[in-house]
């Protein structure tokens, strides 16, 4: 399985629903990450998993909120969302790399979840 | 803050036409990578370089690592429809703790049937 599986693909919310983005892999990687991209620009780093600790928060707001209860999923919690919130949310997952020992190969993205807040 | 410029910012381009389009940054980088992404879906890498003046082929695709380790250029030959996409560099610094992959604007490339 080389695969990076989101659900679902497509999300509509208000701003005052609580909603869940899921992720899963099976390729072994033990880091993995939520993008988001706005239309037309580059997936922007949102938050950065290793063995399963949070590693990395891009200064993203506390409305946002990931959990990673196993070495194959990756969850992101999402609650009280704003319009400008609306994107398509990539995740992505890859080796971990140390300072002696680095990845070399890129991320595997999956295909993402468009979402929209109304 | 680390920013990467790629150039052109969109090109269209009959088909069967070769393609080149590059990325740079005012910083070193020791790993450069490339991804197209489709619409609606994630991007994918194409090739990862990993050594300065390293050239790689991945089929049709062509690119390499600057000798200066602050610039990569993708060539794509005889293009066809399906190359139709966005194109994006990504740089990485290898040698921290953690893995952040920062990614180019994108080039937008369409092919004339």
């Amino acid at each position: 399985d080389t695969e990076v599986t989101q659900t679902p693909k497509h999300l509509v919310m208000g701003m005052t629903n609580k909603k869940s983005l899921k992720c899963e892999q099976h390729m072994g990687h033990r880091a993995m990450y939520w993008y988001k991209q706005k239309a037309k620009k580059p997936p922007e780093l949102m938050f950065v998993y290793s063995y399963e600790k949070l590693s990395i928060n891009e200064s993203v707001p506390s409305r946002f909120s990931p959990e990673c209860p196993n070495s194959s999923l990756l969850n992101l919690h999402l609650h009280a969302l704003q319009p400008e919130d609306s994107a398509l949310y990539l995740c992505a997952s890859s080796l971990v790399p140390t300072p002696l020992f680095f990845s070399r190969d890129g991320y595997t993205f999956g295909s993402g979840t468009r979402l929209t807040v109304v | 803050g680390q920013q990467l410029n790629q150039s052109p910012q969109s090109m269209f381009i009959q088909e069967g036409e070769d393609v080149s389009m590059n990325c740079t940054s005012s910083s070193i980088f020791n790993t450069w990578l490339w991804y197209k992404q489709d619409p609606g879906e994630g991007p994918v890498l194409l090739i990862a370089l990993y050594k300065a003046g390293e050239l790689t082929s991945n089929g049709r695709l062509t690119a390499q690592f600057g000798i200066t380790r602050k610039d990569s250029f993708l060539n794509i030959s005889a293009s066809i429809p399906s190359d139709v996409g966005i194109y994006f560099c990504a740089g990485r610094k290898d040698k921290t703790s953690y893995d952040k992959v920062i990614f180019g604007p994108g080039t937008s490339l369409s092919v004339i049937p």
